[in-house]
């Protein structure tokens, strides 16, 4: 079985700062790490992914994230901020390999708030 | 290619009606997830299901609480009897394959958020 922690529940933070919000995991087999966001009453979408390859990974808007697999991390970081990165950000899980099929366990959210 | 809808987007029922959820899949996709996300808690997983099959129900409450996915038309999530602890909101989320689909994508829907009251 696999778990996720996300160490903030909440990350205050001014525009242009930059941000990491934290996610640690904890799993006996190999797996994929993932970052969604959620805007206020909207679903999840898919921010960026680790599957294999480069530990570094990045996203289209300027975040990235880097899969540490000796400290079992995965932490999201941003360089500067904007307003409209505010949103609530999710960390997930999913194994890999084998007969996996997508099922994603969770961490229990960070909400970013970014303030002018 | 419309994505994952889900209908309706808010229910409100009172203790011990039933819902009904709804979760159409991206064209294409015979694989849907549904997912529950509690007030102040990330989402958990609840059911797995293909065309026909549920793969795995392990996140569904033993009680109440039951899926489907028919040859035609959408998933449903179904909840007998609800009491105020089901007030939550419900993500479906689809893909187009299952073994090794996160190669493929993993599509979420907007979610239903059902109060009882």
């Amino acid at each position: 079985a696999q778990s996720v922690t996300q160490l903030d529940s909440q990350v205050p933070v001014f525009e242009e700062a930059p941000v990491e919000l934290r996610c640690n995991y904890s799993s006996s087999v190999s797996v994929y790490l993932f970052w969604y966001v959620q805007y206020p009453n909207q679903g999840l979408q898919l921010l960026l992914k680790y599957l294999s390859g480069s530990t570094l990974v990045e996203s289209i808007n300027g975040f990235e994230a880097e899969f540490n697999k000796s400290q079992t991390s995965f932490h999201l970081r941003k360089p500067s901020v904007h307003i409209s990165d505010t949103a609530e950000y999710f960390c997930a899980v999913s194994r890999s390999g084998g007969t996996s099929y997508g099922k994603l366990t969770f961490g229990q959210g960070t909400i970013l708030t970014v303030h002018p | 290619n419309a994505g994952v809808m889900q209908n309706p987007r808010h229910l409100v029922r009172r203790r011990g009606q039933e819902a009904r959820l709804r979760c159409s899949p991206m064209k294409g996709h015979s694989h849907v997830y549904w997912y529950r996300q509690l007030p102040e808690e990330g989402l958990k997983f609840m059911v797995y299901l293909q065309k026909e099959n549920i793969i795995d129900e392990s996140g569904m409450p033993k009680e109440r609480f039951s899926a489907e996915f028919p040859k035609e038309g959408p998933s449903i999530l179904r909840i007998q009897q609800v009491v105020r602890g089901d007030s939550a909101a419900y993500f479906c989320a689809s893909s187009p394959r299952g073994q090794g689909n996160l190669n493929y994508g993993y599509t979420f829907g907007s979610g239903t958020r059902l109060t009882v009251v």
